[in-house]
């Protein structure tokens, strides 16, 4: 069975600096994606990036990028220039091959960004 | 606004009672993905349709069902609401599934008291 593992029940990081997010993910099928959402307080998911089990490189979305460790199972998130804006909950997901199946999401990681 | 609505934004109801929960999709995706978040067990997938016929089920109970309709909208039927079925209720579209295909709607939050 798949899972996904998040171990930070919060990190705390001051405004301008670059915090990693760890999430490590458990699964037995060769094709998989795995994903980041932004979940602020105010309830809404917010995609931020994807990767591909089969993506050579690792995935950048602005100030977003996915360290991405196939063979140890991980899908790091890293925010560079933390905001204050960036405070909130993040999960990290995993869908079964590559296209049109459900997410199995982590418990989540809570940042919380100061000046 | 992700292009995905869900109606109602909040919901507050007796335990016992029935609710039903809607979701128009992203226009052009043809799968709905309901999921519910709660304190103790997280996001949990519930069902997904795809084009009008259910295609995975996940951890949702006998009390609760769904179904996609031709104009590909979808409804949650939650039934004998219990104090524990409290929870923000998401439903999310997609074509493919694939990169940034999943796209979420900004839940329903029902509270059962």
């Amino acid at each position: 069975a798949q899972k996904i593992t998040q171990t930070q029940p919060g990190m705390f990081v001051q405004e301008k600096e670059a915090v990693t997010l760890d999430c490590t993910y458990d699964t037995s099928d060769p094709s998989y994606g795995l994903f980041w959402y932004k979940q602020p307080s105010s309830g809404e998911m917010i995609f931020l990036i994807y990767q591909g089990s089969y993506d050579q490189q690792n995935a950048t979305e602005g100030r977003y990028s996915l360290n991405f460790q196939k063979a140890r199972k991980s899908a790091n998130l890293v925010i560079s220039a933390s905001q204050l804006g960036d405070s909130a909950m993040y999960f990290c997901a995993m869908s079964r091959n590559q296209a049109g199946t459900a997410l199995i999401f982590g418990k989540g990681t809570t940042l919380s960004v100061s000046s | 606004d992700s292009g995905v609505t869900q109606t109602p934004k909040h919901l507050i109801t007796a335990t016992g009672q029935r609710v039903t929960l809607r979701c128009s999709p992203r226009s052009g995706d043809l799968s709905v993905y309901w999921y519910q978040q709660s304190l103790d067990q997280g996001l949990q997938f519930l069902i997904q349709y795809y084009n009008g016929e259910e295609r995975a089920k996940g951890n949702i109970l006998e009390r609760f069902s769904a179904q996609q309709f031709p104009d590909l909208h979808s409804e949650l039927n939650l039934s004998s609401l219990e104090l524990g079925d409290s929870a923000l209720y998401f439903c999310a579209s997609s074509v493919r599934g694939q990169g940034d295909g999943y796209t979420f709607g900004s839940g329903t939050r029902l509270t059962v008291v």
